[in-house]
This record gives C-alpha cells, structure tokens and sequence, in this order.
C-alpha cells in the first residue's frame, strides 16, 4: 500500500529564508499531488495541487516540485513570515479511481521573527 | 459563513456512550468524507460518502457508523465510545472530479474518558 513520508520533526526557520518541506512516497507515483496547510486547531487548507506531468508549480511565494523518479515532492516558501508557522500537510490520490486522497502526517513550520 | 461547518466544536465523554458528530455544507459537493487526526498520525478515513445512496468505509470504520441524511448533512457516530477514540475529527467535502481538492470543516475535539 501506499505510504507517505513526511518529516516528523519541526522545521525552524528564520524570517525571510526559504522554507523546503519534503514529502516522499514508497509505491506507485499518483496522478498528482497536493500540498495543505493546517493550522492548530483548524481544518487543512488546500494549497497547491501538481499533476505527475509537471514538474514544477508555483503560487505567489509557494513553489511545489513533482520529481517521480526520486518518488518525492518537495514544498518551499520563500522569503518566508511568521504567519507561515503552520503544519503542512502533502496528499496523494489512491490511484483507484475514486480521487480519493491519502494524507501525510505533516511537517510543522516555525519561523522565527 | 463557513462553507463546511461541524458541531459540536469539542465534547467530552464518557467510556460506553453514544456521540453523534455533525457536518453540514453549503458548498453543493456531492462527496463528503469523515476523518480522525491523531498526532504523528496525519488524518485517516473513516468513511466516505459520494452521494446521498453511496456510503463507503475507509481504512477505520470499526466501532464508527454514518448517515447521509441529505447532500448537505453528513453525521458520524459512535455508538459506544471508547478511549482510543478520543481524537481530532474533520469532516470534509469535494466535487468528484480528477485532481480534486477537499474542503475541510474547523473540527470536533472528542474526548472520551
């Protein structure tokens, strides 16, 4: 079955540097890839969604890249704010074509004024 | 107003009683999902729902049980809640399309004791 893998560990940051966020899966490469942001206490919030032909998509300072030989994603914020200090969570398709999602357990962000 | 609401927002209980969540939309989605969050866990699906006739179990619909009532009511219950249930609830929506995203409610904190 699928599995994703997200780091567990926080990611502390100072303000104005990028922020990079991994994810990684183990078995087959979805039709796409989606990123959220979930702050404490709240419902995830879509972000950013790339499909398995693209290699990279970009919105306002969000860059998400789709690398399917190295089975990975990877999330960046540049010029990174304290009000980017959130947990974001990547989310793949089940490939079963029901556009069901599998979610990630999420990297937390910190960034330090 | 929030497209996709749930109450209550937190509740505790006790170890054998019956708790019903609720979600409600007013995004006109067809899909509705339920979901528990527990740290280090990232969200799993308990069950899922594509239209008013079609209800699904996901990967851990032992000791939940659901009802559609209408496109825009989608309730999960327990019906003899224990321990290892209290968690982090979402309920969420989508379209059905390919590539869909899903819109997530603000949550219910369960706490069973």
């Amino acid at each position: 079955s699928q599995k994703i893998e997200q780091n567990s560990e926080a990611l502390n940051i100072q303000e104005g540097k990028t922020a990079t966020l991994t994810c990684n899966y183990t078995n087959y490469s979805p039709a796409y890839l989606q990123w959220y942001r979930q702050d404490p206490g709240r419902g995830p919030v879509f972000l950013l969604l790339i499909r398995e032909n693209e290699k990279e998509k970009r919105k306002e300072r969000l860059k998400v890249t789709f690398d399917t030989t190295l089975k990975q994603s990877l999330f960046h914020i540049t010029a990174s704010q304290p009000a980017d200090s959130a947990t974001y969570l990547c989310a793949l398709d089940m490939m079963d074509s029901s556009y069901k999602l599998i979610f990630g357990s999420g990297t937390r962000l910190l960034v330090r004024p | 107003d929030a497209d996709v609401t749930q109450t209550p927002r937190n509740r505790i209980t006790k170890t054998g009683k019956r708790i019903m969540l609720e979600c409600s939309q007013t995004k006109g989605h067809d899909r509705m999902y339920w979901y528990r969050q527990d740290p280090g866990l990232g969200l799993r699906l308990i069950y899922y729902s594509f239209d008013v006739k079609d209800i699904n179990k996901g990967e851990i619909s032992d000791g939940y049980s659901v009802s559609r009532q209408a496109q825009a009511k989608f309730s999960l219950s327990l019906e003899s809640a224990i321990p290892n249930q209290t968690a982090l609830y979402f309920c969420a929506t989508s379209r059905g399309l390919a590539a869909d995203t899903q819109y997530f409610g603000p949550g219910t904190r369960l706490t069973v004791l």
